[in-house]
């Protein structure tokens, strides 16, 4: 079983919906969220960041983790076919002198007009 | 700009012959890595960077060198490339532990 589960989708919405994206966990040690962008041949860019369970909102952008059911998401309102890219949740545990970056494997997006 | 900038951005190479890949990162991070990214598999780390001279292996490290002789640089050396090692790779940096990673733009590697 892999560390981080997402969904690879492609997940195909028309432009104006609510995107609700998913990712799954199974070591409680991930402290650390993290949901990155990444445009076809392109590197990923970081999109949010978040530490505590909770919401943290950035512009269209809502992360959400819910550390007691290992769970994280990323929400996108109003969403623009600009917003068509691949969405990687990753996770950081700290070894104490090493931190491990453990990424999902991804989840397509497709914004129609 | 800070970035972080990768090269060659595609690369066609036989089985066997040596090749370096270039990365440096202009932001004075501590932390760097390498990342091999496959369909199905995701982004998986090779290895990682601490600092000048700290080096460890990720998770699949297997075929892969690294060198971390100053703290801006950080090449990916493959010394007998095989075709199980055609992949797109990314080179990341970070200002330390538990912070974000800022991503090359990738090197798309075909060992024939």
């Amino acid at each position: 079983q892999k560390e981080v589960e997402q969904d690879p989708g492609p997940l195909s919405v028309p432009e104006g919906a609510i995107v609700s994206l998913n990712c799954t966990y199974s070591n409680s040690a991930f402290q650390y969220f993290m949901w990155y962008r990444q445009y076809s041949r392109k590197g990923p860019e970081l999109l949010m960041y978040t530490y505590s369970s909770g919401n943290k909102e950035d512009g269209r952008f809502t992360a959400q983790v819910d550390k007691s059911s290992k769970y994280i998401s990323l929400f996108i309102r109003d969403s623009q076919p600009s917003d068509s890219a691949t969405y990687l949740c990753a996770m950081i545990r700290n070894t104490g002198t090493a931190s491990k970056l453990t990424f999902g494997t991804g989840t397509r997006l497709q914004v129609t007009l | 700009e800070a970035q972080v900038t990768q090269n060659p951005r595609y690369l066609i190479t036989v089985t066997g012959k040596k090749l370096t890949v270039t990365c440096s990162q202009n932001m004075n991070h501590e932390y760097m890595s390498w990342y091999r990214q496959d369909p199905g598999l995701g982004l998986r780390q090779i290895y990682y960077s601490m600092n000048v001279e700290v080096t460890d292996k990720g998770d699949v490290p297997e075929g892969y060198k690294v060198s971390r002789k100053e703290k801006r640089n950080f090449p990916l050396i493959l010394e007998s490339p095989s075709p199980n090692q055609t992949s797109l790779y990314f080179c990341a940096s970070s200002l330390g532990l538990g912070i974000g990673y800022t991503f090359g733009s990738g090197t798309r590697l075909t060992v024939v």
